[in-house]
């Protein structure tokens, strides 16, 4: 089953604008985490953060995450054309002894130069 | 250099005969996971092993069949492909203790006529 749900599906902005991509889910999580695919290509781990942490940096990208409303929001500041791609967020959490992790459906993001 | 492979990266074939896509890492990864992305429904996961010789079922095993008989290799098995199993696939890998950083290889496409 889905556990997270990425808003917008799609988005597209200017070169240098921010970007911002939300992430519902369901259950209580131990940790979520945001992906990375560039057109048809294997996902690439951005940045993860835990179920006791609010807010995390790396780089040009912000994460943060509330857990009372179960949502996610991933930021790309001063995109650039390569950061057109589709970003998924994922869930961690206990199933049976051992972490499962739940992709989304994705945002696909658009950066035009 | 770190990698998850993936042959082939894309596969025509018919229904009803048999095919293997195989997945190799040579990171020394304890868990692998296969995963298809579908439009729409993100990545959905399929099989995963948490060692060699002990897999277990994910979110849509029917019609798959994997096998763990050494730790680098995990491949996906399609006894019987039907055309609802046409597909872009992924295998991933990471440490037991690292499940939500998954390295992801390049990926199969596979069309069933």
């Amino acid at each position: 089953s889905q556990q997270g749900e990425e808003d917008p599906q799609a988005l597209s902005i200017q070169e240098g604008e921010n970007a911002t991509m939300n992430c519902s889910y369901k259950t209580s999580i131990n940790n979520l985490q945001w992906y990375r695919q560039n057109s048809g290509r294997g996902l690439v781990h951005l940045i993860l953060i835990r179920s006791n942490e609010r807010e995390k940096h790396s780089g040009r990208l912000r994460v943060t995450l509330d857990t009372s409303k179960k949502s996610s929001s991933l930021l790309i500041t001063a995109s650039r054309a390569a950061d057109t791609a589709s970003y998924f967020c994922a869930t961690g959490g206990d199933s049976g002894g051992y972490q499962k992790v739940t992709f989304g459906t994705g945002t696909k993001l658009q950066v035009i130069p | 250099e770190a990698q998850v492979t993936q042959n082939p990266r894309y596969l025509i074939t018919v229904t009803g005969k048999k095919l293997t896509v195989t997945c190799s890492q040579n990171m020394n990864h304890e868990y692998m996971s296969w995963y298809r992305q579908d439009p729409g429904l993100g990545l959905r996961q399929i099989y995963y092993s948490m060692n060699v010789e002990v897999t277990d079922k994910g979110d849509v095993p029917e019609g798959y069949k994997v096998s763990r008989k050494e730790k680098r290799n995990f491949p996906l098995i399609l006894e019987s492909p039907s055309p609802n199993q046409t597909s872009l696939y992924f295998c991933a890998s990471s440490h037991l203790l690292g499940v939500e950083t998954q390295y992801f290889g390049p990926g199969t496409r596979l069309l069933v006529l």
